[in-house]
């Protein structure tokens, strides 16, 4: 059964600060998709990441995928209030048809 | 282009009842998929409708059923409702494979008393 575990769970931090979060498999995943919720809304797409070993820049968010496919991580810069959500990783299936979703990392940035 | 709309956004059911929730897809998406998010669970599929065809279900109970009709437009059903069923039933829709960017919608948010 192919999982993506995700780290943490939950992060508070102060605005300004750097942070990283983090989705982990044991399996190798084509790609890896990060997306953010917001209160009250569906997940928004933030960036796909195909290749192993690619970076993906956001403005003040990097998105690395491991070498191995099997892993990436979520690096945001000089945090800021309006990053905050949940952010949830999510890669395809060995199945065409369906997504395996992390469980996602609640993101607090305080003023 | 107007975005994937879901309705109703909140819904209030009681203990067995039944309820149908509807999910419009972006104009020329043909894939529809249904996810149950609770906050502890997080997202967990329900499953994926193109083409008027159910390509996959997640493990769910058979209480939970859906179907898209031919304009793409999609609909659940969750019979016998128990209090577990209290979440936001979010729909997403890509082009046609779920490589693709899923585009959410806004979600309905379920509470069974």
């Amino acid at each position: 059964t192919q999982l993506l575990e995700q780290s943490p769970q939950f992060l508070s931090i102060q605005e300004g600060e750097n942070l990283t979060v983090y989705c982990n498999s044991s399996s190798v995943f084509s790609s890896l998709q990060w997306y953010r919720q917001e209160p009250g809304e569906g997940p928004v797409l933030l960036v796909t990441v195909v290749t192993g070993g690619e970076v993906k820049k956001l403005k003040r968010l990097t998105f690395q995928f491991g070498d191995a496919r099997k892993d990436s991580s979520l690096h945001i810069t000089a945090a800021q209030p309006g990053d905050t959500g949940l952010y949830l990783c999510a890669g395809p299936g060995s199945s065409n048809y369906q997504l395996i979703w992390g469980a996602g990392t609640k993101l607090i940035i305080k003023p | 282009k107007a975005g994937v709309t879901q309705t109703p956004r909140y819904l209030i059911k009681t203990r067995g009842q039944q309820v149908t929730l509807s999910c419009s897809p972006i104009s020329g998406h043909r894939s529809v998929s249904w996810y149950q998010q609770t906050p502890g669970q997080g997202l967990q599929f329900l499953f994926e409708y193109f083409s008027e065809t159910q390509r996959n279900k997640g493990n769910f109970p058979g209480r939970f059923s859906g179907r898209q009709f031919s304009n793409s437009r999609s609909e659940m059903n969750v019979s016998t409702l128990e209090l577990g069923d209290s979440a936001l039933y979010l729909c997403a829709s890509s082009l046609g494979t779920l490589q693709e960017t899923q585009y959410f919608g806004p979600g309905t948010r379920l509470l069974v008393l």
